[in-house]
């Protein structure tokens, strides 16, 4: 069972360009959705995280839309750099105490050709 | 700090055999996870340790097991290997904030 849908699986996208990638979520007892960034060899990193009570959060580059009615999210990457081009995984948790776990989406591998 | 390490980096197993991961955590963390990671599944998650507590565990056969010890390192296991087996798997330790975790690079097993 899916719980967190994420798309698209890959992209390309010109240097300069804004890459956008899309989650849905069904369980309504998430609350709290974190981005990680994963190079080629590495372990996720986490990149940026917003709260459903925020429709739109940015740190950097990076901005994570938030639509709760929708149960969507999306993170778009401005002016994006070849640097950029690794595998984005959208996630989802329940922020209560006592738990860590995180439920990912499958995966967007993105290329930022130069 | 140093990161969370995990050892080995690469396995290579037979069938029916059993394997152990090591994973020492960011230090001051106490919450440890595992995720499997596979191109057809993505990252799923397998079980959570606070203070040696199984706190969480995911839908993964009784062939996978965890614990962590007073140091807060976890080990996991895995019993009579199968083909499917062969994944990177990763380990995360958490400072208690909502969904941040710290992965470390992970172990890449293989299971022929």
């Amino acid at each position: 069972q899916q719980q967190v849908k994420q798309s698209p699986q890959s992209l390309i996208v010109q240097k300069g360009g804004i890459p956008i990638i899309n989650c849905a979520y069904e369980n309504t007892a998430f609350d709290y959705f974190p981005w990680y960034q994963q190079f080629p060899g590495k372990g996720p990193a986490l990149l940026i995280a917003i709260r459903p009570d925020v429709s739109e959060k940015k740190e950097g580059r990076f901005t994570i839309s938030f639509n709760k009615s929708a149960k969507q999210f999306s993170l778009h990457i401005m002016d994006s750099q070849p640097g950029d081009s690794a595998t984005y995984f959208c996630a989802a948790t329940a922020a209560n105490f006592g738990n860590e776990k995180l439920t990912f989406g499958t995966g967007t591998r993105l290329t930022i050709i130069p | 700090k140093a990161g969370v390490t995990q050892t080995p980096r690469y396995l290579i197993k037979t069938r029916g055999q059993q394997v152990t991961l090591s994973c020492s955590p960011i230090s001051g963390h106490r919450s440890v996870s595992w995720y499997q990671q596979t191109p057809g599944q993505g990252l799923q998650f397998l079980f959570e340790y606070f203070s040696e507590t199984q706190r969480n565990k995911g839908n993964f056969p009784g062939r996978f097991s965890g614990r962590q010890f007073s140091n807060s390192r976890s080990e996991m296991n895995v019993s009579t290997l199968e083909l499917g087996d062969s994944a990177l798997y990763l380990c995360a330790s958490s400072p208690g904030l909502p969904g941040v975790a710290f992965f470390g690079q992970g172990t890449r097993l293989t299971v022929v």
